[in-house]
Parts: C-alpha cells; structure tokens; sequence
C-alpha cells in the first residue's frame, strides 16, 4: 500500500527565504507526482506535476524535483512571500490503471513579514 | 470557464438523514474524483469515474454512492448521514491522457449531528 509523509508538518520562515519542503513515498511504482497548495476553507490548487520520467518542473518561483528511485520529491521556494503562506499537499498516482491519488498529509507553511 | 464547481458549500444534516452532493465540470474532462478531507487523515479516494455511466469504489466507499449520468456532472449520495460521515467533500476532475493532472472543485462542508 503507497503511503506518502510530508515533513515537516509546519514550517515558519521571514519572508524572503528559499525554503524546501519534502515529500517521500513508499512504493517508486509511481506514474507521477502533483503538488498542491491548500489556502484555508478552500479547495486545493494544482502547482506542479512531474512525470516519472521527468526529474524536475518549475513554474515561476517554485521548482519541483522528483527522485523516483529513492521515492522522494522536493518543492523549492525562492524568495518567500507572505502570501505564499498555506498548506502544501503532495500526492502520487499509481501506475498501471491505478487512478488513485495519495496523498500526504500536508506542510502548513508560515511566511512571517 | 468555471472549472469545477460543487454544491452547496455548506450543510448540516441529523443522523439518519439523506443528501446528495454534486459536482460540475466544464473541461470536457473525463474522469472525476470524490474525496472526503478529515483532520489528521489527509485526502481520501471515496469514488471515481472513468466515463459517462462507470463508477468505481475508491478507499473509503461504505456508506456512499455515486452517479455519472452526464460526463459533466458526478454526484455523490449518502443515503442514511452518519456523524463519522462529518468531513469536508471535494470533488476533482481530469483528462484521460497524459498527465491526469486533477482539477479541484471549492469543497462542501458536511456537519452530521
């Protein structure tokens, strides 16, 4: 059964910071990999998401990285907002006909001004 | 374009009690998504569809039913409300292709008592 940690569980910085937030799942058999970002009472917004034959995606300040091997992804910050504050999700989707996505349970991020 | 829409947003049913929750796309996607959202659990599959008239059970299915008449809408039914059935619902969609990057609707918040 695939089972996806995110750590931390909470993350704090000043604005401005680089920061890394990790993801790590269990099973490498993955088709491929989304990030989402969770603003409170809201629903969940789609950042990135890398296929398993991909080792990395950007879009403007973030960077995503995935090492299917070792079964870890990582979501790059660049220079943190305030408004960058929410909860991040990470979720894997099995291969084959597995339509499943699992997810992690989420860092909530804090970008302090 | 819409994207994904769910209703209501919010609702308060007594144990025993009966409603359904639906969902609209407007992306022409083929597959669609029900989770329920629980603190410390994270997202949870309840079911999906892969067309116009399939549904499958996804990883936490008892107590619900689900509806694809129209490729558009998906809904979601529970038939006799439990308060362990309190939780936040969303719904998501997706392209049958490539990526089968998930698309999130805003959420319906479900209070059983």
């Amino acid at each position: 059964k695939q089972e996806v940690t995110q750590i931390p569980a909470a993350l704090s910085v000043p604005e401005g910071e680089n920061l890394v937030l990790n993801c790590s799942f269990t099973d490498s058999a993955i088709y491929n990999l989304q990030w989402f970002r969770q603003d409170p009472g809201k629903g969940l917004t789609s950042l990135l998401l890398i296929q398993s034959s991909q080792r990395e995606q950007t879009s403007g300040r973030l960077n995503a990285s995935l090492d299917k091997s070792s079964g870890r992804s990582t979501l790059y910050i660049a220079a943190s907002q305030p408004g960058d504050s929410a909860t991040y999700l990470c979720a894997v989707r099995g291969g084959g006909s597995n339509y499943k996505l699992t997810f992690g349970k989420g860092t909530l991020l804090t970008v302090n001004p | 374009n819409a994207g994904v829409t769910q209703t209501p947003k919010f609702r308060v049913l007594k144990t025993g009690q009966s409603m359904t929750l639906l969902c609209a796309q407007d992306m022409n996607h083929e597959y669609m998504y029900w989770y329920r959202q629980d603190p410390g659990m994270g997202l949870r599959l309840i079911h999906y569809s892969v067309g116009e008239g399939t549904t499958a059970k996804g990883e936490v299915p008892d107590g619900y039913n689900v509806s694809r008449l129209k490729k558009q809408n998906f809904l979601l039914g529970l038939e006799s409300a439990a308060p362990s059935q309190t939780s936040v619902y969303f719904c998501a969609s997706s392209h049958s292709g490539v990526s089968y990057e998930q698309y999130f609707g805003p959420g319906t918040r479900l209070t059983v008592t």
